[in-house]
Parts: C-alpha cells; structure tokens; sequence
C-alpha cells in the first residue's frame, strides 16, 4: 500500500506570494491533518478534514486555508506569505479518526516552505 | 503553554547504553502515540498505546503508558547508531478527531 504523498517536497516563495501544497492520503483513508514543524514550536496542528468537511482547527490566522476533495485529497493554501510561514508543512492520514480514542495517524515526507 | 512536555531534550550517548525519554502532561490523553524522525522526513509510526498502563516493546524499543494516561514513557536498551533520530510523542484528547498535540521531541544521537 503506498504511504502519504505530499507535493511539491520543495518550495519558495517571496513574502506576499501565496502557496498551495498538495497532500494524497493512504489510499482508504478519509482523514487528513496538517501541520507546521519548526524549530522553535516542533510541530503544531493546523486543521484536519474529513468527508470533504474541516473537523477541527488549530491556533493559526485565517491565512491559513485548506479543503478536501471527494477523492479524500487535500490541498492547504497560505495566503500572504510572512518570513514566519517558513517551515515543514506535513500531512497525516488516518483510517479511523477519533473513534474511540484512537487515533493513529501516518504522516507523509512534508514539503519543506521557505519564504524569502 | 505546552500540554505534553517531553524530557530530555537532547540526548548524547555511546552504543551500548540504555536510554529512557519521557512525555508529561496534566491531561488526560485517549491514545498517545510514539513516533520517530529522521531529518527532512516526516514522523514514523512506531507505537499507539492506548490503555492505562498498557507495555507494548518493540525489539529494543518498550514504550509504557501512564495508569492515569497522562504520561507515557520510551525506554531504549543497548542503543544503536541506527537509533538516532527525532523522538516525538503525540496525544489525543478525547474525540478531537484527527488532532494530535505533539511534544517538543527528544534529539538522541548514538555514536559508535
């Protein structure tokens, strides 16, 4: 079975340029969530789609936009790049999303974001 | 604030020795999860634990959770260089559906 796959694996963008990055889940899989890992914060939930639907969302500005196709597919976009917004963007999938507590979610390689 | 504070954060040894990384929080967490990084990867799956108490060992690798399930605990015997990596544990509370709080990570680095 073929993991996570996330497009493009590197990007980079000057301040004000918006960006969007692609991420193909394990095939079955119907939830996807993003996260941002730098340095400083490790890594930080952004927002989850599952059913085409955003089921929760982290702590980041409205700049930060994602959505989910039928195909279970996802894209997020970043709006109005800031210096800031350079990290590793990752995706998980997961098969059975907080059902019963249980949440294993497989994480794909990122795409590594730099703003200029 | 960070809910789940992970201990050490560094971690430098010699092949051979045992480690132990630990994950702290004043929450409850439904599952939590273990996972290791390499750089310019993304995290692999190495272990779900999800009943209080619960030992689960992997070769090397025996991972524990709290009875209270509020902390989990990696315990790695005779490390290899193979081992280094980026240790991050992750958390779920309660049905959040697909969010999981992470901790700051350990770097462990073994040397021959």
């Amino acid at each position: 079975k073929a993991g996570v796959t996330q497009t493009p694996r590197y990007l980079i963008k000057t301040r004000g340029q918006q960006v969007t990055l692609s991420c193909s889940p394990i095939s079955g899989h119907r939830s996807v969530s993003w996260y941002q890992q730098t340095p400083g914060q490790g890594l930080q939930f952004l927002f989850e789609y599952f059913s085409e639907t955003q089921r929760n969302k982290g702590n980041f500005p409205g700049r930060f936009s994602g959505r989910q196709f039928s195909n279970s597919r996802s894209e997020m976009n970043v709006s109005t790049l800031e210096l800031g917004d350079s990290a590793l963007y990752l995706c998980a999938s997961s098969s059975v999303p907080g059902l019963a507590g249980y949440n294993e979610q497989f994480f794909g390689p990122g795409t590594r974001l730099t703003v200029l | 604030t960070q809910l789940l504070e992970q201990s050490p954060q560094f971690l430098s040894i010699q092949e051979g020795e045992n480690l132990t990384v630990y994950c702290n929080s004043s929450s409850v967490f439904s599952s939590l999860q273990w996972y290791r990084q390499e750089p310019g990867e993304g995290p692999v799956l190495l272990v779900t634990v999800v009943t209080g108490g619960e030992v689960k060992k992997l070769k090397r690798l025996t991972f524990q959770f709290g009875d209270a399930r509020k902390d989990s605990s990696l315990h790695i015997t005779a490390a290899q260089p193979g081992d280094t990596g980026l240790y991050l544990c992750a958390g779920a509370l309660g049905f959040q559906g697909g969010k999981l709080i992470f901790g700051q990570g350990t770097e462990l680095s073994v040397k021959p």
